[in-house]
């Protein structure tokens, strides 16, 4: 049982560039979920996805578009990259919407120069 | 708007120390208040409070939560150098927001031998 995985590890982009976050669970979770953590900031919620087939906007949605791509993937993609958008990103996975204890994978540390 | 603030932002205690962590909070709809943990990657579940579970307790860690007043509490007994990290208290929500949780900033954790 591998948890919530996420791919890659690191990532160096250039203004501009797009890339796609991958993340998947094996928990068969209904609910998956993309925060970002800054210094001083804690975790800020970008998008979920309750359920396979919705996804809906979190309080930082601005310059990111998700899919949901069954129930055991969830990708979050950068169109245009921005250095303010230089963080640590982390997936989450929880039951359904009503159990509110989460699941974390490792995050990803992105870097935009 | 919601808000999760969490106090002190960072502490140095020594090892046998017992430290108390704060979280207060200001959100509609309050369903259950949650704290993890999070050394170098992925935040770590520890407790879960809600109206019909207001003190929680494991080893040396226990919380409780005021509900009249809006805050919780985390109290670490006996601390280890392994007790360094960031103490995430975050809030889930019901209503529009069901399953959400909003996050606190952190509080940063040293314990010395």
């Amino acid at each position: 049982n591998a948890g919530v995985t996420q791919t890659p590890k690191f990532q160096v982009l250039k203004t501009g560039q797009s890339m796609t976050l991958q993340c998947a669970q094996d928990m068969n979770h209904n609910s998956m979920y993309w925060y970002r953590q800054d210094p001083g900031m804690g975790l800020r919620l970008i998008y979920y996805s309750a359920s396979e087939g919705t996804t809906d906007k979190g309080e930082v949605p601005n310059g990111y578009n998700v899919s949901r791509l069954n129930k055991r993937e969830f990708s979050l993609r950068l169109e245009s990259a921005a250095p303010s958008q230089t963080s640590v990103y982390f997936c989450a996975s929880s039951w359904t919407g009503t159990s509110y204890e989460q699941y974390f994978g490792p995050g990803t540390r992105l870097t935009v120069t | 708007e919601d808000k999760v603030v969490q106090s002190p932002l960072s502490l140095v205690v020594h090892e046998g120390d017992t430290v108390t962590l704060n979280c207060s909070y200001e959100v509609t709809n309050f369903r259950s208040l949650l704290w993890y943990k999070q050394e170098k990657k992925a935040p770590t579940f520890l407790f879960m409070l809600t109206s019909s579970g207001i003190e929680k307790k494991s080893g040396r860690l226990s919380s409780i939560l005021d509900k009249k007043e809006l805050f919780s509490i985390l109290n670490i007994t006996a601390t280890q150098t392994g007790d360094s990290a960031i103490y995430l208290c975050a809030v889930g929500r019901g209503g529009t927001s069901y399953g959400k949780l909003t996050f606190g900033q952190g509080t940063i954790l040293t314990v010395h031998p």
